[in-house]
Formats: structure tokens, C-alpha cells, sequence
């Protein structure tokens, strides 16, 4: 069970739009139609802001978005604000009922 | 409103063991998958278990060590860990789990292991 690679931290400034990657392989990222993502800011618990790839859950600002291609599946954050800085996780199925976490990306906005 | 409390949490030797609850309010918690996550000090998201009806699944990490369960009767999750090592250390996460992401999370419990 191996965890999702995904960068360490990206930056971007307000009113920019920034991407961050998840990948894994084809037996769990390339191969699953779940995929989500997860933002969490300091000492609090985290937050789900993807479901399924591309589904947002209902009160997550439409700026987020969701994608996949083969392996590697991207998370789309247009219109930075500041209180978007905060640290992502993508997840994914590896194996029916197994999950598996990203080490999580360090968003700064500058 | 969905609510999930933790609690169980604290210091234990290596070897020992800890029993963490989870008790939901604001949904019908019977009709539900529920997981637990944790997160060592200063690290990344680890799924460690997930319980879906009877049906139970672990993380490597923590089979043969971890039991999950549920009280369906107490609205009440369950995580008894036996075998405890330094790095178990975290803290952990109950999260309500459907259609194959986590909606909903507590608060967090810390577990640290130490002599």
C-alpha cells in the first residue's frame, strides 16, 4: 500500500490558478473512479473538496475542480484566495475496499 | 448536523493497548460505512481501517494488531489497538465513509506511544 506521490508544495498568487498532481498507478489512481481530495488546515480535521474524480460536494466553491488522466489524477484551484492555503491529500482505491493517501501538497499563497 | 466525536485517545507504553471510540449523531449511523484515518506528528493522511456492515478491512500497517468495530445500538465506532509501537503514534481520525470517499470527520484523538 504505497502512498499517492504528490509535490510538496506549490504557490500561487491571489486571483491565480494552481494545479496539483496525485500519481499513482494503474492499480489504484489509473484504475479507479474514486478518487478525492481532502484539504486541511492547521489542527483542524480534514475537508473533502473532490469526490469521484470531478464531483464537488455541495457548499465546495466551484474554483475547485477534479481530473484524471491514466495514472496521474490533478486538482484545479482557480481564483486563489488566500484562505485556500492549506495542505491537499488526494486518496484513492488500491484494491477493492483498500485506500491509499497522497503525502499531501503544502499550498502557499503568496 | 453530522457530528462525530473521537475520544480514547492518550499515552501508553509500547506493547500496550487503547481503545478509541467514535460516537456520531445527525444521521441514520447504522446506514453507514465508517473508517478510521490517522496522521503522525507533522506527516501525511494514513487510512488505517474502514468497516462496512460485517465486512472489515485494514491498512498492512495495522493488520492482526487493530480490531474496528460498531455498536449500531450506541450510534458508536469502535478502533481496540493491541500491540502498540512508537510508530502508531497520532493522531486519529473517525470519518464517515460513503461511496468510497470520507464526508465527514471528528475532531481527532491523539495516541502516543512512548515509554
Amino acid at each position: 500500500q504505497s502512498a499517492l506521490t504528490q509535490p510538496a508544495s506549490v504557490s500561487g498568487s491571489p486571483g491565480q490558478s494552481i494545479t496539483i498532481s496525485c500519481t499513482g498507478t494503474s492499480s489504484d489512481v489509473g484504475g479507479s473512479n474514486y478518487v478525492s481530495w481532502y484539504q486541511q488546515h492547521p489542527g483542524k480535521a480534514p475537508k473533502v473538496m473532490i469526490y469521484d474524480v470531478s464531483n464537488r460536494p455541495s457548499g465546495v466553491s466551484n474554483r475547485f475542480s477534479g481530473s484524471k488522466s491514466g495514472n496521474t489524477a490533478s486538482l484545479t484551484i482557480s481564483g486563489l484566495q488566500a484562505d485556500d492555503e492549506a495542505d491537499y491529500y488526494c486518496s484513492s482505491d488500491s484494491r477493492t475496499n483498500i485506500r491509499v493517501f497522497g503525502g499531501g501538497t503544502k499550498l502557499t499563497v503568496l | 448536523e453530522v457530528q462525530l466525536l473521537d475520544s480514547g485517545g492518550g499515552l501508553v507504553q509500547p506493547g500496550g493497548s487503547l481503545r478509541l471510540s467514535c460516537a456520531a449523531s445527525g444521521f441514520t449511523f447504522s446506514n453507514y460505512a465508517m473508517g478510521w484515518v490517522r496522521q503522525a506528528p507533522g506527516k501525511g493522511l494514513e487510512w488505517v481501517s474502514t468497516i462496512s456492515g460485517s465486512d472489515t478491512y485494514y491498512a498492512d500497517s495495522v493488520k492482526g494488531r487493530f480490531t474496528i468495530s460498531r455498536d449500531n445500538s450506541k450510534n458508536t465506532l469502535y478502533l481496540q489497538m493491541n500491540s502498540l509501537r512508537a510508530d502508531d503514534t497520532a493522531v486519529y481520525y473517525c470519518a464517515k465513509y460513503v461511496m468510497r470517499y470520507f464526508d465527514y470527520w471528528g475532531q481527532g484523538t491523539l495516541v502516543t506511544v512512548s515509554s
